[in-house]
């Protein structure tokens, strides 16, 4: 079946504009995530859904970014007022279960602000 | 706070030889540990979980409480094994990424 798919792939921005970054899940899975991971870093935890809960945001950077999945399934994680620093790849994973013991990911985003 | 370090960001060995990619974690209560791999062009993908003590593809990482550590393990490496290999902590839904060691297996 299909995997976890994501959109845009790439995305360019110049600084100050606000950009929406879209997950579609695999059908089914409960858990949902995005990590922001910088060059050369891991993925790094921004905030995690089960259903339409959110129930950890303590990744998000700071209150310019905003996620949501208000039907359980779509994810959209919102930057308002990019900054360069916000520049990096946006991953999104997905999980079968409440406990995540196996997620899958998306292919990424990869955001760049100019 | 969970933290994991990969020591190694670059790892290179010939085919045939014996690989281990180091795993630390700081985390005082029980861990659920991690591997995960990333090849060329591909998107990230689990290998295997140290709760079900299972051999992926030939890798094992056994977790050492004492040490701290959750190292990979394969006797005899691939080239097709030439990855990136991230280690991950899961606590209460939020894994906590390595940097990840990239793996070169030269012929």
């Amino acid at each position: 079946g299909a995997g976890v798919s994501q959109s845009p792939r790439y995305k360019v921005a110049k600084r100050g504009q606000d950009v929406a970054l879209r997950c579609d899940p695999i059908s089914g899975h409960v858990s949902l995530f995005w990590y922001q991971q910088a060059l050369g870093q891991g993925p790094e935890f921004l905030t995690y859904f089960q259903n339409e809960a959110q129930l950890d945001k303590s990744g998000l950077p700071s209150d310019r970014f905003f996620a949501e999945r208000p039907e359980g399934s779509v994810s959209t994680l919102k930057i308002q007022r990019t900054q360069q620093e916000d520049s990096a790849v946006y991953l999104c994973a997905s999980s079968l279960s409440q406990v995540p013991y196996e997620q899958y990911f998306g292919p990424g985003t990869r955001l760049t602000v100019t | 706070a969970q933290r994991v370090t990969q020591p190694e960001k670059l790892l290179s060995v010939f085919k045939g030889a014996p690989v281990e990619l180091k795993c630390n974690y700081s985390y005082s209560g029980s861990p659920e540990l991690f591997w995960y791999v990333q090849y060329s062009r591909q998107r990230l993908q689990l290998l295997l979980r140290h709760i079900s003590r299972e051999s992926i593809k030939g890798f094992t990482a056994d977790l050492n409480k004492g040490e701290t550590s959750f190292h990979l393990k394969k006797p005899f490496a691939q080239e097709e094994d030439s990855a990136m290999y991230y280690c991950a902590l899961l606590v209460a839904g939020k894994s906590t990424f390595g940097d990840g060691t990239t793996l070169t297996v030269k012929p």
